[in-house]
């Protein structure tokens, strides 16, 4: 079976460190992108950041920038997300995700889609004093 | 950044009612657009990519439409189990974003 499991959340204080865990199983994880999205309480989703298969291309949303790491380990089926200098509105469901990448029709212009397929059940993260 | 931005944010429906909701992107993306379904306190499951092709395992009542700016996703007949809240997403840039989600709840 396909799965990811966040782990790795908590209550931390402001300014405080974390550092999330994403096991996959059930498939290649080194044939996979991996993104991590968050949701705070009772708002919408909001993309975190990416990673390629091999760990050499890596994207993070500009306002999450200088404070967050993605990383990933293929030899443990491992993706991580390294948090620093927390601050309250970085509370939040953390989920990882895998990324698919399909060829576009020619029609649309060719390329690939995007999209993310499989989800974690998510690991919360509360910054709080 | 490409802004997403749903309506409505909610809205009360009927078990069999036709439901529209609506995605605009602050640019152009092609179809490089998603649509993700969320029930409470569970993960996001896809249910269309490219704008239009229905992820496997998808009720055909759900569907998709659009291009460059404008998008809509619409459930032909409301079920049961379609009580939930919905996102688009683009992913035409490098940095994702997601709309702000649309709930849709018991009329």
């Amino acid at each position: 079976e396909v799965q990811l499991v966040e782990s790795g959340g908590g209550l931390v204080q402001p300014g405080g460190s974390l550092r999330l865990s994403c096991a996959a199983s059930g498939f290649i994880f080194s044939t996979f992108r991996m993104h991590w999205v968050r949701q705070g309480p009772g708002q919408g989703l909001v993309w975190v950041s990416r990673i390629n298969s091999d760990g050499s291309s890596i994207s993070y949303a500009d306002s999450l920038k200088g404070r967050f790491t993605i990383s990933r380990d293929n030899a443990k089926n491992t993706l991580y997300l390294q948090m620093n200098n927390l601050r309250p509105e970085d509370t939040a469901v953390y989920y990882c995700a895998r990324g698919y990448r399909l060829v576009a029709p020619a029609a649309t212009g060719g390329g690939y889609y995007f999209y993310m397929d499989v989800w974690g059940k998510g690991t919360t993260v509360t910054v709080s004093s | 950044d490409i802004q997403m931005t749903q309506s409505p944010s909610s809205l009360s429906a009927s078990v069999g009612d036709r439901v529209t909701i609506t995605c605009r992107a602050s640019q152009s993306i092609s179809t490089h657009l998603n649509w993700y379904q969320q029930k409470v306190g569970k993960a996001p499951k896809l249910l269309i990519y490219g704008a239009s092709s229905l992820h496997s395992g998808v009720p055909s009542r759900f569907s998709g439409s659009g291009s460059g700016t404008d998008f809509t996703l619409t459930i032909s007949s409301l079920q049961p189990e379609d009580f939930a809240a919905y996102s688009c997403q683009q992913t035409y840039s490098t940095l994702l974003s997601f709309g702000g989600g649309t709930k849709v709840e018991v009329k």
